[in-house]
């Protein structure tokens, strides 16, 4: 087990809903990082917080929004759901929010369909 | 901007025959890259960093500074090294610039 747990590890969900994932980094790290996966576009990252704090937005649309709470753990909220939403969403940890030469830790992943 | 190119989407070789999937990347500094490893749609797992110049599973990779390559070369591919590969760049001491991903290169071992 890598340390890094996302729920739910798959979503349905209609177009126009909002839904909200969640992830617990690994023990010990601070930092946390949403990356967004589809089959055309790989990895492309969404947002970074580092202790409650956001610290690094990348290509997140407007529609969601993240926030990591006290104890650590992060939730990504997607809203107004479309068809292009549909993709691999992982959370990835790490103690530092340099990255160290260690790298990241990543989850399982959400596989969220949006229908 | 920081950028990784993947050059391959598919790289097929057969059962015993050398592989290597490339890597170039885009930085002025010196950086920090890492290859990653994903099995059918698994979570992404870290196969090596340049740092450690470690060999994981029979892969090595070296970084060639002057040609801003990181590619990943195993002498005699397994069917068990099937799977999607994502070569990945830091920027050292920067607390805000996350790692940046290349597109992945799927590999398939043919027996």
């Amino acid at each position: 087990d890598s340390g890094v747990t996302q729920t739910p590890k798959h979503l349905i969900t209609a177009t126009g809903q909002r839904v909200t994932l969640r992830c617990s980094p690994r023990s010990g790290d601070l930092s946390v990082y949403w990356y967004q996966q589809s089959l055309d576009q790989g990895l492309q990252f969404l947002i970074q917080y580092y202790n409650g704090e956001e610290r690094a937005k990348g290509n997140i649309l407007e529609r969601f929004s993240a926030q990591q709470f006290p104890d650590l753990h992060s939730e990504l909220n997607l809203s107004s759901l479309e068809l292009g939403d549909s993709a691999l969403y992982f959370c990835a940890s790490s103690a530092r929010p340099d990255t160290s030469n260690y790298g990241y830790t990543f989850g399982s992943g959400t596989r969220l369909t949006v229908v | 901007a920081q950028r990784v190119t993947q050059p391959e989407k598919l790289l097929s070789v057969f059962k015993g025959a050398p592989v290597e999937l490339k890597c170039n990347y885009s930085y002025s500094g010196s950086p920090e890259l890492f290859w990653y490893v994903q099995y059918s749609r698994q979570r992404l797992q870290l196969l090596l960093r340049h740092i450690s110049r470690e060999s994981i599973k029979g892969f090595t990779a070296d970084l060639n500074k002057g040609e801003t390559s990181f590619h990943l070369k195993k002498p005699f591919a397994q069917e068990e090294d099937s799977a999607m590969y994502y070569c990945a760049l830091g920027v050292p001491g920067s607390g805000n610039t996350p790692l940046v991903f290349g597109k992945g290169t799927r590999l398939s071992v043919i027996a």
